[in-house]
């Protein structure tokens, strides 16, 4: 089966750093994706790495391991409105394609920034 | 550009009921895929529709059956609804060949 880790839930101040962690156990790779998701809207898309190293967008960075199975995410100068769940998802290399497009996503890590 | 849109935005449902939800895709995009996401889950892959055809499934039962139109949109159907099938269902397109997924809003189901 396919495990993807992520911790429930943490609290940071604002203007602060914060990193988000995932771990993965999975059949194939074939990229990692960071979602954000407010509650009761979509996901919206952070981030993409498909090579080990890190990746930076503006105040979001992420960054991946494949021979340790892990990635984090970076929020720097967090604002009020980075509240939010944060979503790790593998993309699996299944399909007619090759290069497939099933997602398989952890349970989400629910940030809260407080002032 | 609309992006991805899905309706309806929220549905209330019996058990043993049937359900059809609908998708329309980013402009330029042609595949679709389902997910269902109950509270407090990340997203569950449901299938993925191209050129009007299945292409992959996630492990849901049968009574999770999906279509593709010419015009790419796609409806999910669900039959002999559950209390356990509560949940959003998101619709995500991109075009085929790009990594990058689009949500839409989603459509809340509840099952009584």
């Amino acid at each position: 089966g396919q495990n993807i880790d992520q911790p429930t839930e943490m609290t940071a101040t604002e203007g602060a750093i914060v990193q988000i962690n995932c771990t993965y156990q999975t059949s194939g790779f074939n990229g990692l994706f960071w979602y954000q998701q407010h509650a009761g809207e979509a996901p919206t898309f952070l981030s993409y790495n498909v090579l080990d190293g890190l990746e930076e967008k503006g105040r979001f960075s992420s960054f991946l391991s494949r021979s340790k199975g892990y990635s984090y995410l970076l929020l720097k100068e967090l604002q009020m409105k980075d509240s939010a769940s944060y979503l790790c998802a593998v993309r699996l290399p299944e399909g007619l394609t090759g290069g497939g497009n099933k997602l398989t996503f952890g349970t989400g890590t629910q940030l809260k920034v407080e002032l | 550009d609309a992006g991805v849109t899905q309706s309806p935005t929220h549905l209330i449902k019996t058990r043993g009921q049937q359900v059809t939800l609908r998708c329309s895709p980013k402009s330029g995009h042609d595949t679709v895929s389902w997910y269902q996401q109950a509270l407090g889950q990340g997203p569950q892959f449901i299938f993925q529709y191209y050129e009007e055809e299945e292409r992959q499934r996630g492990n849901f039962p049968d009574r999770f059956s999906g279509h593709q139109f010419p015009n790419y949109s796609s409806e999910l159907n669900v039959n002999a609804l559950l209390l356990g099938d509560s949940a959003l269902y998101l619709c995500a397109s991109r075009s085929d060949g790009s990594y990058e997924q689009y949500f839409g809003p989603g459509t809340r189901l509840t099952v009584t």
